[in-house]
């Protein structure tokens, strides 16, 4: 059964640092990974998607990596700004047309 | 991209009453959509996947009887929590693909049920 691992699960960090958010899943015969950012009550925002065929993908000041064969991804954040403020969460896909099995989530606070 | 709108956004009820979530896929024909829960500073747990005209599939632990979903049309699904309780408090949220893959999955904004 796949599980998703996020570490840390809080991260406290002063404006303009860069930072790593880390998952890890248990089965890495995935169809694809995604992270999703979380604000407080609300809904997902769908930040990066990566198949499984490659490595990283990146948009503004955000890249995701994937290492399929130790079962690994990262999400590096550039820069960080006060309004990144929220919890990220980590989704894998194990085949097509399945659901999306989530980790617990890393919550980031942002300090100006 | 795609558009998934969910309502309510918030609901509070009696213990015992039932409620209601509607699920909508906009601009998008959705043959599979996914019911998950989320309780406090916990992960998103999957409870159902539903698929159009047909029965949904609860994942184990999931009362059918309890969490009552419909897939009518290829762009709505129900999920209705009957004779709700304070334990069934929680953050209820739907996700549909947008083709047979669901290669991306789109979420709707949540439904945030308070049973007192």
């Amino acid at each position: 059964k796949q599980e998703v691992t996020q570490i840390p699960a809080a991260l406290s960090v002063p404006e303009g640092e860069n930072l790593v958010l880390n998952c890890s899943f248990t089965d890495s015969a995935i169809y694809n990974l995604q992270w999703f950012r979380q604000d407080p009550g609300k809904g997902l925002t769908s930040l990066l998607l990566i198949q499984s065929s490659q490595r990283e993908q990146t948009s503004g000041r955000l890249n995701a990596s994937l290492d399929k064969s130790s079962g690994r991804s990262t999400l590096y954040i550039a820069a960080s700004q006060p309004g990144d403020s929220a919890t990220y969460l980590c989704a894998v896909g194990n085949q097509a047309g399945t659901a999306l099995i989530f980790g617990k989530g890393t919550t980031l606070s942002v300090s100006s | 991209g795609a558009v998934v709108s969910q309502h309510p956004s918030r609901v509070i009820c009696k213990s015992g009453t039932s409620v209601k979530i509607e699920c909508r896929s906009l601009d998008f024909q959705a043959t599979t959509m996914f019911w998950y829960r989320q309780f406090p500073k916990q992960s998103l747990m999957l409870m159902a996947t539903s698929n159009e005209g047909s029965k949904a599939t609860y994942e184990q632990g999931v009362e059918k009887d309890k969490f009552l979903i419909n897939h009518a049309s290829l762009t709505l699904s129900t999920l209705t929590v009957t004779s709700a309780h304070p334990e069934d408090s929680s953050f209820y949220i739907c996700s549909a693909g947008q083709s047979a893959t669901n290669e991306k999955l789109f979420f709707g904004s949540g439904t945030q049920l308070s049973v007192l």
